[in-house]
């Protein structure tokens, strides 16, 4: 299973971008890399998904370098709702949905 | 509408009983999860199952038992022998076991062991 590594926590401040980074160094030829995104007490809901190179939708975009051993969330001009916690899992076909502890995200005004 | 149904959201219970939380799911989804988190911390994977009447252990399941005798269905039972059940339990499903699909979450049961 392609373990996956993000930052602990970050700060932004509204209006700005954020990049959050997720490096899962023995992916698989045949896996995709996942976001979510979780508020307090709710359950973790989908953002984004790809395989290579850039995918955008409406809420952010993901890019995942050649050789896919890492991809980064990108969220645009974030707002104080953006606060949440951001996991990156990578899809296998054994798919076990393992999560790792996460990225905090603190947007402040 | 279509979606992942936890109940209740809250619930509490006496050390030493056995408790069982409620999924269902009409999403027609093959895979079925089951999570535990505690404050401040990420998913931790209890149990998981693929299809009906087969399930696998997770990352932590000592303590648990589950039950997939049909596809909507994947109740969890904490049990006595679970050291420290009190958390925020999260169940999840997936449309079939490969790479590139998404998961849908419930909203959660937070289970209060007093």
């Amino acid at each position: 299973l392609a373990k996956t590594t993000q930052p602990v926590s970050m700060d932004s401040y509204e209006g700005q971008e954020v990049n959050i980074t997720c490096s899962h160094n023995n992916i698989a030829t045949n896996d995709y890399i996942t976001w979510y995104q979780q508020f307090p007490s709710q359950g973790p809901r989908f953002i984004i998904q790809g395989y290579k190179t850039k995918v955008t939708n409406e809420v952010a975009s993901l890019f995942i370098p050649a050789d896919r051993k890492s991809s980064t969330l990108s969220l645009p001009r974030v707002s104080l709702s953006d606060t949440a916690v951001y996991y990156c899992l990578v899809n296998n076909a054994g798919n076990m949905l393992t999560f790792g502890g996460g990225t905090r995200l603190m947007v402040k005004p | 509408d279509g979606g992942i149904t936890q109940s209740p959201k809250y619930l509490f219970r006496k050390e030493g009983q056995n408790v069982t939380l409620s999924c269902e799911q009409n999403l027609n989804h093959d895979a079925m999860y089951w999570y535990r988190q505690d404050p401040g911390q990420g998913l931790r994977l209890i149990y998981y199952s693929q299809i009906v009447n087969d399930f696998q252990k997770g990352d932590i399941a000592e303590g648990y038992s589950v039950s997939r005798e049909k596809k909507e269905s994947f109740p969890l039972t904490v049990t006595s022998a679970q050291k420290n059940p009190t958390a925020f339990y999260l169940c999840a499903s997936i449309d079939r076991p490969l790479s590139n699909t998404e998961a849908f979450f419930g909203q959660g049961t937070r289970l209060t062991v007093v």
